[in-house]
């Protein structure tokens, strides 16, 4: 299985722009790499997901290098409300799509 | 659309006890899959349904776990005997089952065993 590599924890402030970084060096061709995140006492939210080229939905964007071995997930206009615990995962469509959650970043907004 | 609803939010039991939680999808998801996460970690798969079939369980499911899905609409997941180590929060997710697909998970229950 693809994994992903991420930092434990950043901080950002309220309005600046958030920049997420995920390391999955073992990515093979077809796979996806998806974002989501969980905020305290929620289940975890679908973010966004791409392949190879860059995604932008209206939470975030999500910017894949071309050599697909690292991805960022940028959150514009970062609120109190987006601090969470943010997740990279490489879905396994072998088993469903079946999620494995690493241990994410956890994302502090300070105003 | 009202989401994935599980119930119940919060339940505290005695070692020993059994408790059953329930998951209702996203109506017409054919998908279904539990979740287990302890304080601090990433959720942890369990297992997972196509319609009422469970296709696939984690080595963590022990013995005393069972998840059923009977008609292919709610699920039911049941541990039997509790112990400590099985506090967590248990969350369900539901997806539809295409290919590049997203899933959609409950608040989860909270599960304390005294």
């Amino acid at each position: 299985d693809a994994k992903t590599t991420q930092p434990p924890s950043m901080d950002c402030a309220e309005g600046r722009a958030a920049n997420l970084p995920c390391n999955h060096s073992t990515i093979s061709g077809n796979e996806y790499v998806y974002w989501y995140r969980q905020i305290h006492s929620q289940g975890p939210q679908y973010i966004i997901h791409g392949l190879k080229n860059n995604e932008t939905n209206e939470m975030a964007s999500l910017i894949i290098t071309e050599d697909r071995k690292s991805s960022t997930l940028i959150l514009p206009h970062a609120t109190l409300r987006d601090t969470a615990v943010y997740y990279c995962i490489l879905p396994i469509k072998a088993a469903g799509n079946k999620l494995t959650f690493g241990g994410g970043t956890r994302v502090l907004v300070k105003p | 659309d009202t989401g994935v609803s599980q119930n119940p939010r919060h339940k505290i039991t005695k070692r020993g006890q059994n408790v059953t939680f329930r998951c209702d999808p996203i109506s017409e998801h054919n998908r279904l899959y539990w979740y287990r996460q302890t304080l601090g970690q990433g959720p942890e798969f369990l297992t997972y349904f196509q319609n009422e079939a469970q296709l696939e369980k984690s080595r963590l499911l022990s013995d005393r776990f069972s998840a059923e899905r009977p008609k292919g609409s709610f699920s039911t997941l049941e541990i039997q005997r509790t112990e400590q180590g099985d506090s967590a929060m248990y969350l369900c997710a539901s997806s539809t089952g295409t290919v590049l697909e997203k899933l959609f998970f409950g608040s989860g229950t909270q599960l304390s065993v005294l």
